[in-house]
């Protein structure tokens, strides 16, 4: 099955530690996202990647990093310094960049802070 | 900055009926807009993609429309099912711009 996956489904964290939500896909895309979707809220953009080693922020990458070692995988990692990491996290992958091209998302990883 | 809105937050209609979930957005260079459907605690799967260049698209009993110059675009679905219940939301994407800009979304209750 061609797809997205997201792990874990839900993600536990102590205030001041950093967790790496995982990202795979084997659509052959060359671009991936990581979206923040909170209640009430659109969805909003962390950061994107359109080639393997290459990434660029979004709208709210501070407290966030990613990498891109491989063209199927996305890691995103948040960190202590992100203030309010409560939140919905979703993956997209596109074939190339956003023009002309369907996202598709992955089933989301909900990270919660104790 | 782009903006989308989409009115109503929720909407509930009777089972078999026609209705229409509305879409707007500020800023008229865009590339494409995307129509996608949101389970509770779910991904969100696309449901139909529209180019700035066409006027509407068709997927089964969707059909979605878009008006670049009033900024504004619906999704259409026919005899609708409990089945369609979800959250629908709406993204633009920009000229010269690689992300996605999402409205709120409508939850959609269909009652059977």
């Amino acid at each position: 099955d061609g797809g997205i996956t997201q792990s874990p489904k839900y993600l536990f964290r102590k205030e001041g530690q950093n967790v790496t939500l995982s990202c795979e896909q084997n659509l052959n895309h060359d671009a991936m996202y990581w979206y923040r979707q909170d209640p009430g809220q659109g969805l909003r953009l962390i950061y994107y990647s359109q080639i393997v080693n290459d990434f660029q922020k979004g709208d709210i990458a501070e407290g966030y990093s990613v990498s891109r070692e491989k063209k199927e995988s996305f890691p995103l990692t948040v960190t202590s310094a992100q203030k309010n990491p409560t939140a919905f996290y979703l993956c997209a992958s596109s074939l190339r960049g956003a023009v002309y091209n369907e996202q598709f998302f992955g089933p989301g990883t909900r990270l919660t802070v104790l | 900055k782009q903006e989308v809105t989409q009115i109503p937050a929720a909407l509930s209609v009777p089972e078999g009926e026609n209705l229409v979930l509305n879409c707007s957005f500020t800023d008229s260079a865009i590339y494409n807009l995307q129509w996608f459907r949101q389970d509770p605690g779910k991904g969100l799967t696309s449901l139909l993609l529209i180019q700035s260049s066409q006027r509407e698209q068709t997927s089964g009993r969707l059909n979605a429309s878009l008006d670049k110059s009033s900024g504004r675009s619906t999704l259409y679905i026919a005899a609708s099912q409990p089945g369609d219940s979800a959250t629908y939301l709406c993204a633009v994407n920009d000229f010269g711009n690689e992300k996605l800009t999402f409205g709120t979304g409508t939850r959609l209750t269909i009652i059977p």
